[in-house]
């Protein structure tokens, strides 16, 4: 079936150390997005990419690195700068980063929990 | 003022009732409005998709915009326990950035 897998579910990490989410989508999208959701925030974008090889900011990009270099592929690493990783991740796919009447809607993946222990 | 206001309820509603939810913003460059369903510690899933003021009907389900007001609604008819979750209105320009997401409002319905 055509989908976002993301990978772990759950994820625990120490003080101090880098963790990585997987995310991989099949449904040959181009641009490619991570959000942070936490309790009565909502969804706050932390990277997005619209091409292999080229990924941009979003609002809250501190602490966290990313990599495309393959079209199915979009890792996000939680570096140790990020004080405050306890959150829900969800990764996104769109199928054409440039506008249109049917383009404009982001697909999810099921999500990644991370907790610092 | 914020770009994009959502009640975050909780909302809790009867089985069967007509449940509205709404969200405003104030971008007048938003062109695309969508929803999506939220299930606790799940995904979003995308309900409804519209790119111009009116309604847009789907099932039980009917999306309502009004640019002239920056105003959308979502409209839940005979609506059921397994309607229960977060639901989430999301704005796009129509850029690569990504969306625009409300906080999301809490629907519970009462068997």
């Amino acid at each position: 079936d055509g989908g976002i897998t993301q990978s772990p579910k759950y994820l625990f990490r120490k003080e101090g150390q880098n963790v990585t989410l997987s995310c991989e989508q099949n449904l040959n999208h181009d641009a490619m997005y991570w959000y942070r959701q936490d309790p009565g925030q909502g969804l706050r974008l932390i990277y997005y990419s619209q091409i292999v090889n080229d990924f941009q900011k979003g609002d809250i990009a501190e602490g966290y690195s990313v990599s495309r270099e393959k079209k199915e592929s979009f890792p996000l690493t939680v570096t140790s700068a990020q004080k405050n990783p306890t959150a829900f991740y969800l990764c996104a796919s769109k199928v054409s980063w440039a506008g249109s009447s049917s383009g404009n809607t982001i697909y999810f993946g099921e999500g990644s929990w991370l907790t610092v222990v | 003022q914020k770009e994009v206001e959502q009640d975050p309820g909780p909302l809790s509603v009867p089985e069967g009732a007509i449940v509205s939810l709404n969200c405003t913003y104030s971008n007048s460059a938003f062109q695309y409005f969508m929803w999506y369903r939220q299930y606790s510690r799940k995904g979003p899933e995308l309900l409804m998709y519209t790119y111009s003021s009116g309604n847009k009907e789907d099932g039980r389900f009917t999306a309502q915009v009004d640019k002239s007001s920056k105003y959308i609604s979502l409209f839940i008819r005979d609506s059921q326990p397994s309607d229960s979750a977060t639901y989430l209105c999301a704005f796009s320009g129509g850029g690569a950035d990504g969306l625009t997401f409300g906080k999301g409002t809490h629907l519970i319905i009462q068997p």
